[in-house]
């Protein structure tokens, strides 16, 4: 069964970086887009950015661009996200999520979410 | 980028259906054949129940549906229960608005 388990909870200071892993497991990783969505206390769900299958593109939001980097280790079907220069907006739960088929454009299954707090 | 616009709150009896509306502009829900809807519970991960507008993942219950018009996405809850008390999120992806999503609805069950 598909499986995207999440590193634990993070707290760093503003202007600090923070990387969250998300390890994959249950389906052919390099057939798939890994996205990473953010939600603030309160607040709604925000898309962050995107790791491309096999070849290892990337796309982000456009207002964490330049500040969010998306990577993937495919030995280890392990993806990564890290935010660097970290302000208290930042704080949220992290989630990583699964697109469906190749071109879906929709999250068909979610890790349970990395809770990132940044605080002084 | 401002998130698609949805009421902050819906409540209905059991049994009951109740509709709730996720506006956009002409720039995403209305030129998007990709509309999806997600449904969190709290303290669980958001699930997807609808996509491509109107289509159910496997699992999903029929009571869900969900249309467009316009600007304007809906999923309709029918014959509501208990546990459809969540929160629904919906979300819209074109190429010029990647993955927007709603400012979510609360779902109260009376």
């Amino acid at each position: 069964q598909v499986q995207l388990v999440q590193s634990g909870a993070e707290v760093k200071r503003p202007g600090a970086s923070v990387k969250v892993s998300c390890k994959a497991s249950g389906f052919t990783f390099s057939n798939y887009y890994i996205h990473w969505v953010r939600r603030a206390p309160g607040q709604g769900l925000e898309w962050v950015g995107q790791s491309n299958p096999s070849g290892g593109g990337t796309h982000y939001a456009q207002s964490l661009q330049g500040r969010v980097t998306v990577t993937r280790d495919t030995s280890t079907t392990t993806v990564y996200m890290e935010l660097s220069s970290l302000r208290s907006e930042d704080t949220a739960v992290y989630y990583c999520a699964k697109e469906g088929a190749s071109g879906a454009k929709n999250f068909d299954f979610w890790g349970p979410g990395t809770l990132v707090i940044v605080s002084s | 980028q401002s998130a698609l616009t949805q009421p902050a709150s819906v409540s209905g009896s059991p049994g009951q259906s109740i509709t709730i509306s996720c506006t956009g502009t002409s720039s995403d829900i209305a030129d998007s054949k990709y509309v999806s809807w997600y449904q969190e519970h709290p303290g669980e991960a958001p699930k997807l129940i609808i996509y491509d507008v109107s289509n159910r993942p496997s699992g999903i219950s029929y009571r869900f549906s969900g249309s467009k018009s316009g600007n304007t996405a809906s999923l309709t809850i029918s014959g509501l229960q208990a546990e459809d008390e969540a929160t629904y999120y919906c979300s819209s992806h074109t190429v010029t608005r990647p993955y927007v999503f709603g400012s979510g609805t609360e779902v109260t069950v009376l």
